[in-house]
């Protein structure tokens, strides 16, 4: 049985560093083609994809983000982490991490943490 | 501005069939990467659909299906229920961008 679950602050304030984690249960991210991927989504507002770490440790960001985003895993404690640099109230969304076929499908999602900017 | 387009919102009576469109470009659904469909209730996270342009995952209904021709994509649901109304939500992958992509949903309302 394949569950993520997105943990982190639920207040942040404007130019600080947020750092969230997913933990994740029923599948490795050592096996050949298992990826992770961060999402989020603005209340209101559509989903908005913001990073992916693949099996090999390769890694890809959002283009409108790259220089603000840092991806890692750590495969021993089936967590990937997400850190967002300098963030502001724009970025006050719930954050959610999905596991990635290879297709790109995101086939099960964690639930959702709503991270909140605000000074 | 999402790179797919959707329709902001569609509604159907309970036993019809509705639509939803997805338009992409080039460089993403015209490229030939798949399209996946998400329908998300509310206060909860999305939940895959439609995957590889026509596949459901095991547990969705034969009611859900999804097509694809050329820079477009299409989701159809038959026998709308009550329990369809939601978001949803197309994605596919864009080439010159180097990552996933999604349309900015469309609310589906039942009548």
């Amino acid at each position: 049985q394949v569950t993520l679950k997105e943990s982190g602050p639920a207040l942040v304030k404007p130019t600080q560093t947020l750092t969230l984690t997913c933990t994740f249960s029923g599948f490795s991210l050592s096996t050949s083609g298992m990826r992770v991927s961060w999402l989020r989504q603005p209340p209101g507002k559509a989903l908005e994809w913001l990073a992916r770490i693949d099996w090999d440790d390769d890694k890809f960001y959002s283009a409108s983000l790259k220089t603000r985003l840092t991806i890692s895993k750590d495969t021993s404690k089936n967590q990937v982490v997400l850190t967002m640099t300098n963030v502001d109230p724009v970025d006050t969304a719930t954050y959610y991490c999905a596991r990635t076929q290879i297709d790109y499908s995101l086939d099960y999602w964690g639930q959702g943490t709503l991270v909140i900017v605000s000074s | 501005q999402s790179v797919l387009t959707q329709p902001p919102s569609v509604s159907g009576a309970p036993g019809q069939r509705v639509t939803i469109s997805c338009t992409g470009s080039s460089s993403n659904i015209g490229a030939g990467y798949d399209v996946h469909w998400y329908q998300q209730l509310p206060g909860t996270a999305p939940k895959l659909l439609i995957y590889g342009n026509n596949n459901r995952p095991s547990g969705v209904p034969d009611r859900f299906s999804g097509s694809k021709s050329g820079t477009s994509a299409s989701l159809a649901i038959t026998g709308l229920q009550a329990e369809d109304e939601a978001d949803y939500y197309c994605h596919s992958y864009d080439s010159s961008l180097s990552g996933s992509v999604f349309g900015g949903g469309t609310k589906l309302t039942v009548l």
